[in-house]
């Protein structure tokens, strides 16, 4: 079974740029998560879809990030525009439809640094 | 909003000693799960706790879920060196569907 995979793997940007990322949950899966996990921290949850529509995003700075699940498979995650703080590892996890009541299966991640 | 803290927030123990990492919501929790990070690695599941009090054991980790649903423990027996990692709980509460992490345990284990 193919696992939760995202792109790119790193990232390095000047501050005031975009940034895009991207992933694909495991297949069948309809609650996908976008965590930041800043360096030392437990991750924090950005934003939750369940299938295409958003379950939770009372974390995601609006103002300057954006994430959308196309037909409820893949999902990209956008920046812009970054600023330092937002120098972190971006996790995608995905979950089986029982909201609630099944593991989240993380990809490996992008680490992205702002400079 | 909903918090889950840690402690300790990091743990150097001496191989073959016991070690153990609790966790306290500020809500109760409908269940918590329990996830390992390697270092420069994502999150793995460990497992998922769900009814009042229940005790989960795997090899030489137990897990505790606490009876009134907003704590929850890890311990490890006579840890070794492949134990080394930050150890995370994760909880959904009644109210919510969103799985909130903690803060994390950080172990060293010293050969």
């Amino acid at each position: 079974e193919a696992g939760v995979a995202q792109s790119p793997r790193y990232k390095i940007i000047e501050k005031r740029q975009s940034v895009a990322f991207w992933c694909n949950p495991i297949s069948g899966h309809a609650t996908l998560y976008w965590y930041q996990q800043i360096l030392g921290q437990g991750p924090k949850l950005l934003i939750q879809f369940q299938n295409n529509g958003v379950v939770d995003d009372s974390q995601l700075p609006k103002d300057r990030f954006s994430a959308e699940r196309l037909k409820g498979v893949d999902s990209t995650l956008k920046i812009q525009p970054a600023k330092l703080e937002d120098s972190a590892v971006y996790l995608c996890a995905s979950s089986l439809p029982r909201t609630g009541w099944h593991e989240a299966f993380f990809g490996q991640g992008t680490r992205l640094t702002v400079v | 909003g909903q918090q889950v803290m840690q402690i300790p927030q990091y743990q150097h123990v001496q191989e073959g000693e016991d070690f153990t990492t609790y966790c306290n919501s500020s809500t109760t929790l409908s269940n918590i799960q329990w996830y390992k990070q390697r270092p420069g690695g994502h999150p793995v599941f460990l497992i998922q706790l769900v009814k009042s009090g229940e005790v989960k054991k795997q090899k030489r980790l137990t897990f505790q879920f606490g009876e009134a649903k907003k704590n929850s423990s890890l311990h490890i027996t006579a840890t070794q060196t492949t134990d080394v990692g930050t150890y995370f709980c994760a909880g959904f509460t009644d109210s919510s569907y969103k799985l909130i992490f903690g803060s994390g345990t950080r172990l060293l284990v010293r050969p």
